[in-house]
């Protein structure tokens, strides 16, 4: 199965900043790679899907970029409800899913 | 408006079977792929499986961690997705969510989720 690294595992921000996280891929998924936010106690929401393209009704502030094995989540302007885990996850239809270990956002 | 209502948690000893249920509304639920996904205490997300449509003759495919013990099944008729877990390991606690996956596999739509717990 595809192996996928999220990095950081946790860190802390303020309002205001710019964060980047991480997710690299054990093998090429070109950009079969989808970003959600965790809050406690509730379903995961999708931000971004297929490495770049903005879910409907989230704030342009996220934004994605990458392919192949290396992708990042770009979160500009931190606001204090975007404190949750982030999670990325892999969809290459052939194969099994998988999801990263999840990133730790606190503000 | 797309709603996805799991049900079927409870406790269940090791060694035992338990059969959850995601009840499907508000789009074509014939035509849609369907996902589960746990999620352990405090821990990450784990993909389970997923079960095609009937135009893609009903396929399913299963993480590593469940196949051969969980089975994913579908009644289109009831709008309802199944996910038929038997041989249960302590390891299996979790809350198991279904999800729609809409566009490249990435799930638009998630159920609240259902808390399983296998313990003796």
């Amino acid at each position: 199965d595809i192996q996928m690294t999220q990095s950081p595992s946790s860190l802390s921000a303020s309002v205001g900043d710019r964060v980047t996280i991480t997710c690299r891929s054990s093998q090429n998924i070109d950009y079969y790679l989808n970003w959600y936010q965790q809050k406690p106690g509730r379903a995961p929401k999708l931000l971004i899907f297929a490495a770049s393209n903005l879910q409907s009704g989230v704030t342009s502030r996220f934004s994605g970029r990458g392919s192949g094995t290396d992708f990042t989540l770009t979160i500009s302007s931190l606001q204090p409800e975007d404190s949750a885990t982030y999670y990325c996850q892999q969809s290459v239809s052939t194969l099994v899913y998988t999801f990263g270990q999840g990133t730790r956002l606190e503000i | 408006e797309v709603q996805l209502v799991e049900s079927g948690g409870g406790l269940v000893q090791p060694g035992g079977s338990l059969k959850l249920s995601c009840a499907a509304s508000g789009f074509t639920f014939s035509g849609s792929p369907m996902h589960w996904v746990r999620q352990t205490s405090g821990k990450g997300l784990e993909w389970v499986g997923r079960i095609r449509s009937g135009a893609n003759k009903y396929a399913t495919k299963y993480a590593a961690s469940v196949n051969g013990r969980f089975t994913i099944s579908r009644d289109d008729s009831k709008n309802t997705a199944y996910l038929q877990m038997n041989s249960l390991k302590i390891e299996d606690t979790a809350i198991y969510y279904c999800c729609r996956p809409a566009k490249l596999g990435a799930c638009d739509y998630w159920g609240q989720g259902t808390l399983v717990t296998v313990s003796s």
